[in-house]
This record gives structure tokens, sequence and C-alpha cells, in this order.
């Protein structure tokens, strides 16, 4: 079957850098997607990793390990705003979109 | 980047109505539209792939003829839950497809809170 993993809950603390894993089994891949998602509200792009390796934008940064089945984000400088959920969602060989069930990180001041 | 208007943002209704949310793509035109539904503290689960000019793909558990798709042109795309009732109250995403800088990404509309009372 298909299946993402990531934490289900994660604590910062405000300034500070935070991690949050995904790992997948999918059959194919065809891209890594970061979303936030606010509560009650619908999620917002953040990144997308097609090929191994990091992309940075801004405070925010995507890492894809195809091989590893294997994926974080990375959060600098963390603000309290950035409480919300990330989920993590990877297009299989169909073009599917096989979503994770999201990490709920909380900040602290 | 792309935007996909999607509205309305709440609806409260009786049980027993029919709700239509209406999701746009407001400056790209999407062959392809997704909805979804999520229930709180769940992830999203993808309903039906709505096509233009075709008829959607529904997954499997969700009934076609409680979830009507129509994506009449290549910027509109409507769910219509007919019959509503309060098992039916969640939260319902839209998304477009849209190639951006040589890759396929999904915008996704503001989403909207159905209470059925």
């Amino acid at each position: 079957g298909q299946n993402i993993d990531q934490p289900t809950e994660m604590t910062a603390t405000e300034g500070a850098i935070v991690q949050i894993n995904c790992t997948y089994q999918t059959s194919g891949f065809n891209g890594l997607f970061w979303y936030q998602q606010h509560a009650g509200e619908a999620p917002t792009f953040l990144s997308y990793n097609v090929l191994d390796g990091l992309e940075e934008k801004g405070r925010f940064s995507s890492f894809l390990s195809r091989s590893k089945g294997y994926s974080y984000l990375l959060l600098k400088e963390l603000q309290m705003k950035d409480s919300a959920s990330y989920l993590c969602a990877v297009t299989d060989s169909n073009y599917q979109l096989i979503w994770g069930a999201g990490t709920k990180l909380i900040i602290k001041p | 980047g792309a935007v996909v208007s999607q509205h309305p943002s709440r609806v409260i209704c009786k049980s027993g109505t029919s709700v239509k949310i209406e999701c746009r793509s407001l400056d790209f035109q999407a062959t392809t539209m997704f909805w979804y539904r999520q229930f709180p503290k769940q992830s999203l689960m993808l309903m039906a792939t709505s096509n233009e000019g075709s008829k959607a793909t529904y997954e499997q558990g969700v009934e076609k003829d409680k979830f009507l798709i129509n994506h009449a042109s290549l910027t509109l795309s409507t769910l219509t839950v007919t019959s509503a009732h309060p098992e039916d109250s969640s939260f319902y995403i839209c998304s477009a497809s849209a190639s951006l800088q040589g890759s396929e990404k999904l915008f996704f509309g503001s989403g909207t809170q159905l209470s059925v009372l």
C-alpha cells in the first residue's frame, strides 16, 4: 500500500530551528510537496522537490532523498505565526497525490 | 502565482437541503480540479477528480449521487452536496493544478466550512 509517515506533533521555541521529517512508500514518485495549514484554513504551498537535495526558500528549506524515501522541512528563526500543521504529500506514478496526516507544530515563546 | 477562488467560505444549512460550492481558477486555465474534504485533526481526503467537459472520477467510498461535481469550463468547477445531513459537516477544499516554472503544482481554494444542522 501507499503510505506517508510524519510525526503527529512537535514543539519548538520561538527563534529556534525545527526539522519535520517525512518518509514515504509509494508506487512511483513524481515529486514531493510541503504545505502549511493553519487551523480552519486551506493548505498553502511551501515547497516542491523532485530531485535529490536541498531547496532553500527564505526561512524554509526542504530536503529530498529519493533513494531513502525521505524528506524534511526545515524551519529557521521560528516565529509564533509558524504554529500550524505541516503536510507532506507525494505524487505517485499515476500523478495521484498521496497525503500525510500532517505534523502539528506548536511554537512556544 | 496561480489563484484559486472558492465560495462560499462558510455555510450553515438545514438537514435535507443542497449546498453548492464553487471553485474558480482566476488567472489560469485548469483542465483538472480536485475536491477534498477534511475532518477535524485528520488529513485531507481526495473525494474526486474533476476534468473539464467530462464526468468526474470519484474515489472509492464517495457517493457520486450525493456529491455532484460539474466542471463546465476551464475555470470553474462546482461541488453540490445534495440532501445534506449532519455527517456531511466538514471542511471542503478544492484545488487546481497549474504548470509553473516547468513543474506541476497544486493551488488550493480557501476552503468551505459546511455545517449541517
